[in-house]
């Protein structure tokens, strides 16, 4: 986890975008992911980017990587109630094993 | 998508007995699986790595005769918890590996399983 920082809470209100931040510190990686967790369960992959990529959509979420500075973003479209989680961005490094960043909580209020 | 589970969904034990975990891949095969565990408000830490029909390989810090590993077939994976400790207590969390045919290979987690050690 120490390689890859995230911030740690993130509130939005209902119907507005939500950027999420994530840097990650090994030039390498391969691939980047975003994963979704909610409360006491594992986690769900929601969409992942590979290195030679500079964006990615896939209806609601938009994901940025821009390499020269190691960061990765994912914004969430007309936030809902159901968005609330913790997201966790990841690299892997071609060997298929992941490092995970801290998780951001992500609060949506009314 | 593929689906992963876990058994127990938590688990009580008292400290000095030993926990099994159970992960299962319910419709694909998986020729590798992965252990993690995670504390409260943290990241997921890998642990191992378990291979079907091979030895585990740990991470740095994982002791190997704490935490066994089993992978006995393409579809399950066993981590035992041997003479757990209050310390041992976390959400232990196993995800199955599926080639996604793109170069991808997509890691489908588990519920996780509730451990407390009293």
């Amino acid at each position: 986890g120490e390689d890859v920082e995230q911030s740690l809470f993130l509130s939005v209100r209902e119907g507005d975008s939500s950027v999420i931040n994530c840097t990650y510190t090994d030039s390498s990686s391969t691939y980047l992911y975003w994963y979704k967790q909610e409360p006491g369960a594992g986690l769900q992959l929601l969409t992942y980017i590979f290195s030679n990529m500079d964006m990615k959509q896939d209806q609601r979420l938009t994901v940025l990587l821009n390499k020269k500075d190691k960061h990765l973003s994912l914004r969430i479209a007309d936030t809902q109630t159901g968005d609330s989680a913790i997201y966790f961005c990841a690299e892997s490094m071609g060997d298929y094993k992941l490092s995970f960043g801290a998780g951001t909580t992500v609060t949506v209020r009314a | 998508g593929a689906v992963v589970s876990q058994h127990p969904s938590w688990v009580i034990c008292k400290s000095g007995t030993s926990v099994k975990i159970e992960c299962r891949s319910l419709d694909f095969q998986a020729t590798t699986m992965f252990w993690y565990r995670q504390f409260p408000k943290q990241s997921l830490m890998l642990m191992a790595t378990s291979n079907e029909g091979s030895k585990a390989t740990y991470e740095q810090g994982v002791e190997k005769d704490k935490f066994l590993i089993n992978h006995a077939s393409l579809t399950l994976s066993t981590l035992t918890v041997t003479s757990a400790h209050p310390e041992d207590s976390s959400f232990y969390i196993c995800s199955a590996e599926e080639s996604l045919g793109t170069g991808v290979n997509e890691q489908f987690f588990g519920p996780g399983t509730r451990l407390t050690v009293l």
